[in-house]
């Protein structure tokens, strides 16, 4: 079957720190992924869409600055928070899609981030 | 406002009752997707509907995108179904821009 696996499951950072998440999918190819946020009033945000071989877009709010996100291959998708401030916690959830195969949007559990 | 608006926020069920969800979309959607949020944070795929209806075991879904609404039946509620579900909506074409409800809080009452 298809999955996403998300690591580190969480992390605390300092202030001012940047860490990096990393996204695996399995069994399928993940030709288009999607960084979301779940803030702590639980409302998602889409962060960036990134597909293999094109332009990485990124929503309003958020930008290559201080989100860079690479996506080399159809099996692996990363992406750095830097300079983490208070705000910037929350769930981390990358969501995978092989466009050739199925529709549906994979979701790994996510990378828990807390910014002390 | 919110382009996509999830009832109830909470539901408490008896072991075996059954009830619905709903998602209530703003504007035209093209396919809509369910997911449970279970206790270790998982998001888990339960459906993919681009039009009509799905039914996997206690689960169903249904999808109108000319009414604009999604639905997501449990019958016979079991523990295993304690978590948090999430509709989440695909308005355009070629993306994977999602806008999600706000959850529905699902617990059994023992």
């Amino acid at each position: 079957g298809a999955l996403v696996y998300q690591y580190p499951r969480r992390t605390i950072c300092k202030s001012g720190t940047s860490m990096r998440m990393e996204c695996q999918a399995v069994g399928f190819q993940a030709t288009s992924v999607a960084w979301y946020r779940q803030s702590p009033q639980k409302t998602f945000e889409l962060i960036a869409l990134s597909t293999v071989n094109s332009a990485i877009k990124y929503e309003q709010n958020f930008t290559q600055e201080k989100f860079p996100i690479s996506h080399p291959n159809l099996s692996f998708s990363s992406m750095t928070v830097l300079n983490a401030y208070l705000e910037d916690r929350g769930l981390y959830l990358c969501g995978a899609r092989d466009w050739g195969y199925a529709e549906t949007l994979y979701f790994g559990s996510g990378t828990r981030l807390t910014v002390l | 406002g919110d382009q996509v608006e999830q009832s109830p926020s909470a539901l408490s069920l008896h072991e075996g009752t059954g009830s619905a969800l709903r998602c209530n979309f703003t504007t035209t959607m093209r396919a809509v997707q369910w997911f449970r949020k279970n206790s270790r944070g998982s998001l888990i795929n339960l459906f993919y509907l681009a039009s009509g209806t799905k039914e996997n075991g206690r689960l169903k879904s249904a999808f109108d995108s000319k009414e604009r609404y999604s639905t997501l039946h449990i019958r016979d509620a079991q523990l295993e179904d304690s978590g948090t579900y999430f509709c989440a909506a695909e308005a355009g074409t070629g993306s994977n821009r999602l806008t999600f409800g706000k959850g529905t809080k699902f617990s059994l009452i023992p």
